[in-house]
């Protein structure tokens, strides 16, 4: 069965400090791993999609990168702004495009 | 700019009453749309995958004859709500994949639904 569990649950961190959100799947066949953002009361907001082992991409303060288990989104330097929930999804090699979503990581920086 | 859109933003209705919710791509063709669910502090739930020129295909719990969906044409799908009870008062939420060159799916700014 397709599974995606992010940790931490929620992360706070301070203006500047710099970490890293985990996300790891269990897939029989990985078409791509998204990242998304969401503001409360929103819906997701696209940042990435990763494809393949060792992949990178990079948008402003974000990084994500994707190995065959886990992907990770860096953020570097923080600011409040960045304060959202991240969400993972996989989406599997056999289907028409569904995701399967984890339970997101609840950020917040302060200033 | 946004690329998919949702109608309603907002609904309150009596429990009885069905509710229906649009969700439009709107510089694009979407033949498949996905429709989710998510309630609060909660990540998103599938329900549906709306099918352009065929029947929806639902998830496993999710009633078909409570959450009828229509892909009327390939930028509109429509969620009905069927007789909404209090516990259907979630937000509804729709993604569309958009191809270009590589898959990439937006959502849409989502349906709050009330039940009283």
């Amino acid at each position: 069965e397709d599974q995606v569990t992010q940790s931490p649950e929620a992360l706070r961190l301070q203006e500047g400090e710099s970490s890293s959100l985990n996300c790891s799947y269990t897939v029989s066949g990985l078409r791509g791993l998204f990242w998304y953002r969401q503001d409360p009361g929103k819906g997701p907001e696209f940042l990435f999609t990763l494809y393949s082992a060792g992949e990178e991409k990079e948008k402003e303060r974000l990084k994500a990168t994707l190995t065959k288990k886990e992907s990770f989104l860096h953020i570097t330097a923080p600011k409040p702004e960045d304060s959202a929930t991240y969400l993972c999804a996989v989406q599997h090699t056999g289907n028409t495009g569904k995701l399967i979503f984890g339970q997101g990581t609840t950020l917040q920086v302060k200033p | 700019g946004a690329v998919v859109s949702q109608h309603p933003s907002r609904v309150i209705c009596k429990s009885g009453t069905s509710v229906k919710i649009e969700c439009r791509s709107l510089d694009f063709q979407a033949t498949t749309m996905f429709w989710y669910r998510q309630f609060p502090k909660q990540s998103l739930m599938l329900m549906a995958t709306s099918n352009e020129g065929s029947k929806a295909t639902y998830e496993q719990g999710v009633e078909k004859d409570k959450f009828l969906i229509n892909h009327a044409s390939l930028t509109l799908s429509t969620l009905t709500v069927t007789s909404a009870h209090p516990e259907d008062s979630s937000f509804y939420i729709c993604s569309a994949p958009r191809r270009g060159g590589l898959e990439t799916q937006y959502f849409g700014p989502g349906t709050r639904l009330l039940v009283l």
